[in-house]
């Protein structure tokens, strides 16, 4: 089966960098995604990594390490909008679907 | 473009009555996928469709619940008879093949109320 554990919460102020980290299992693997959803939004898609490294979209980046299966969201000069609700999802095995996890809620304060 | 439609936004409902979501996924995409979210169980998929062809029924709670996909710009998401615990927001979403898979474009969703 398929499984991520992310944490249920993370608290920052406006201006830090806070990092979301996401672990996960699989049986296979075809790609790690990070969606954002604001209270009462849709999920909209942030970013994917399919190979080791990281990737860089603005001022969010997101990390992937295959061997640890392991990958984390990095959010930079936070700003109040920025506080939402944030998913890692895995579409792995033989399977066109993604597999979300349970989110982070991250409040960013003043 | 577009994005996903999803209607109606909000419904309201007894139990024991009939629901039907609807969903127009983004032109030229053809995988369409219908989630449920609440706090309990997050964000589960119920169904997908790849070119208007139920993939993976899995996710479906039970046999109140049906979809159909009868054209590329359209499909449904019936709970037949619903009860409470169906309440949720529901959400469609539709992509490209390949490696696009990990990017999908929801709709606003449709929060169920059945009481």
């Amino acid at each position: 089966g398929q499984s991520l554990e992310q944490p249920s919460e993370v608290t920052a102020v406006e201006g830090a960098i806070v990092q979301i980290n996401c672990t996960y299992q699989t049986s296979g693997f075809y790609g790690l995604s990070w969606y954002q959803q604001h209270d009462g939004g849709a999920p909209t898609f942030l970013s994917y990594n399919a190979l080791d490294g990281l990737e860089e979209t603005g001022r969010f980046s997101s990390f992937l390490s295959r061997s640890d299966s392991y990958g984390y969201l990095l959010l930079q000069e936070l700003q109040m909008k920025d506080s939402a609700s944030y998913f890692c999802a895995v579409r792995g095995g033989a399977t066109n679907k993604l597999i979300f996890g349970t989110g982070t809620l991250l409040a960013v304060q003043p | 473009d577009a994005g996903v439609i999803q209607s109606p936004r909000h419904e309201v409902t007894e139990m024991g009555q009939e629901v039907t979501l609807r969903c127009k996924p983004i032109s030229g995409h053809d995988y369409l996928f219908w989630y449920r979210q609440t706090m309990m169980r997050g964000l589960e998929l119920l169904i997908y469709f790849n070119n208007n062809v139920p993939i993976d029924d899995s996710g479906m709670p039970e046999d109140r619940f049906s979809a159909k996909m009868p054209n590329a710009s359209f499909s449904t998401l019936k709970i037949q008879p619903s009860e409470p615990r169906d309440s949720a927001v529901y959400f469609c979403a539709s992509t490209l093949a390949g490696g696009r898979l990990n990017e999908q474009f929801f709709g606003p969703g449709t929060r169920l109320t059945v009481l």
